[in-house]
């Protein structure tokens, strides 16, 4: 089954403790990028990535940092978590070609910071 | 810089259609896409425009003019599980797929 997975689900953490979240796609996509959602804000891109090493920072990437190590593979790194990035993270992928430039999500993980 | 401009709430009853506005200033524009988000879940696509008019795929159809830098999400013959956010986002640059996502509509569907 095509998906995109996601773990963990739900975190608990506390200020400073540093985290990882990580994304893998067995699409064979080239394009990967995570995303925050908050109420009312919609979703707010972090960074993507069009391929393997190659990554750039979205909208609002402070506090951040990913790796693209391996194609299929798209971590996200919180190395001082703090409570305003308490959210929704949403990993996604998609094809580099195409004509819908559609869009994969995964199931989300929903972080608190406390 | 950017924004993007949708109602927060609509509501319709079953059967009926409803039209859910987009509106949008960015620094750049090369397609508008909607998604559907159920409580809970994650988003999924439901459509994409490049160009100007209308695309329909069954119930669901999404009208674009760049001119007015305005598009439209049309669901008709609603049905309860249409009941759910609908979120455009615009594809602000021509490398990469990179999108800027509207605030997002909460539909609710009445019996």
């Amino acid at each position: 089954e095509a998906q995109v997975t996601q773990n963990p689900r739900y975190l608990i953490t506390v200020t400073g403790k540093k985290l990882t979240v990580t994304c893998s796609q067995n699409m064979n996509h080239e394009y990967m990028s995570w995303y925050r959602q908050d109420p009312g804000l919609g979703l707010r891109q972090i960074y993507y990535s069009m391929n393997v090493e190659v990554t750039d920072k979205g909208d609002v990437p402070e506090g951040y940092k990913v790796s693209r190590k391996e194609k299929r593979n798209f971590p996200l790194i919180l190395e001082s978590p703090s409570p305003n990035q308490t959210s929704l993270y949403f990993c996604a992928s998609s094809l580099t070609s195409g004509t819908t430039y559609e869009q994969y999500f995964g199931p989300g993980t929903r972080l608190t910071v406390t | 810089g950017q924004s993007l401009e949708q109602p927060s709430e609509v509501t319709a009853v079953e059967g009926a259609i409803v039209q859910i506005n987009c509106t949008y200033q960015t620094s750049g524009f090369y397609g508008l896409s909607w998604y559907q988000q159920h409580d809970g879940g994650a988003p999924t696509f439901l459509s994409y425009n490049a160009l100007d008019g209308l695309e329909e795929t069954g119930r669901f159809s999404s009208f674009l003019s760049r001119s007015d830098s305005y598009g439209y999400l049309l669901l008709q013959e609603l049905q309860m599980k249409d009941s759910a956010s609908y979120f455009c986002a615009v594809r602000e640059s021509d490398y990469g797929q990179n999108f800027v996502f509207g605030p997002g509509t909460r539909l609710s569907v009445l019996p």
